[in-house]
C-alpha cells in the first residue's frame, strides 16, 4: 500500500501557482519524496525528489515540512500542458503509486 | 535518445492466447520495471530486474505472467493463457544509478475478449 495520501482533485486557474500537497507521515526518516507526473495517455514523468530540505528545479519546487510529515509541490506559474495527475511517492528501491491527484488547468 | 521503446503499442487479442510485449530500455539504464495499470487498481509494479536479473516479482499476479530480460537491451513480459481481467496498460521503465527517475515507455494497451 502506499505510504502517502493526495487529494483527488484540484483544479487552478492557467498563470497561478498550482499547490499539491502530499501526507506522508508513516514514512521513514531516510526515505525521500518523489513526485511523478502523468499527463493523458502518456507514461509518468519524474519531476523533482526530497529527503528534508526544500528543492527546486526547473519544473517545479517541493517543500517539505520540518516533521517530513507532509510536502508541497508547486507548479509556480501552471499552464494547460500542467494537466495530469500528479503522483506523491517515496520507496527505497522501487516506488509504489497511489492514485494521485489530478490537476486541471484551466484558461 | 528515443526513450524507452515498447512494442507493441496496442494489442487486441482472444482470451486463452499468447501475449508477449516487448521493451527496449534506455541505452546505459541498469534496472528495468514493468508496470500494470488500471482504473480500479492505479499503477502497480510487476517486476523490476537490476543488470538483468529478477530482484522483486511479487507484484506478478500469478504463473500466467513471466519477464525475461536476456541482455541490457531487452526485456520482454508475457502472458500465457490471457484472460479478460489481464486489460490494461502495461508500462516498461527503466533508470539508471539514481533508480527514483525512472523513464518511463508510452506504454502497451492491452485488450484481452
Amino acid at each position: 500500500d502506499a505510504k502517502t495520501t493526495q487529494p483527488p482533485s484540484m483544479d487552478c486557474a492557467e498563470g497561478r501557482a498550482a499547490n499539491l500537497p502530499c501526507n506522508h507521515s508513516t514514512i521513514s526518516g531516510n526515505e525521500y519524496v518523489y513526485w511523478y507526473r502523468q499527463i493523458h495517455s502518456q507514461g509518468p514523468q519524474y519531476i523533482i525528489h526530497g529527503l528534508k530540505n526544500n528543492e527546486t528545479n526547473e519544473m517545479a519546487s517541493l517543500i517539505i515540512t520540518e516533521d517530513r510529515k507532509s510536502s508541497t509541490l508547486i507548479l509556480p506559474h501552471a499552464t494547460l500542458r500542467d494537466t495530469a495527475v500528479y503522483y506523491c511517492t517515496s520507496g527505497y528501491s522501487t516506488l509504489t503509486f497511489g492514485k494521485g491527484t489530478m490537476l486541471l488547468v484551466s484558461p | 535518445d528515443a526513450g524507452v521503446i515498447q512494442s507493441p503499442r496496442h494489442e487486441v487479442t482472444e482470451m486463452g492466447q499468447e501475449v508477449t510485449l516487448r521493451c527496449k530500455p534506455i541505452s546505459g539504464h541498469n534496472s528495468l520495471f514493468w508496470y500494470r495499470q488500471t482504473m480500479m487498481r492505479g499503477l502497480e509494479l510487476l517486476i523490476y530486474f537490476n543488470n538483468n536479473v529478477p530482484i522483486d516479482d511479487s507484484g506478478m499476479p500469478e504463473d500466467r505472467f513471466s519477464a525475461k530480460m536476456p541482455n541490457a537491451s531487452f526485456s520482454t513480459l508475457k502472458i500465457q493463457p490471457s484472460e479478460p481481467r489481464d486489460s490494461a496498460v502495461y508500462f516498461c521503465a527503466s533508470s539508471g544509478d539514481r533508480y527514483y527517475e525512472q523513464y518511463f515507455g508510452p506504454g502497451t494497451r492491452l485488450t484481452v475478449t
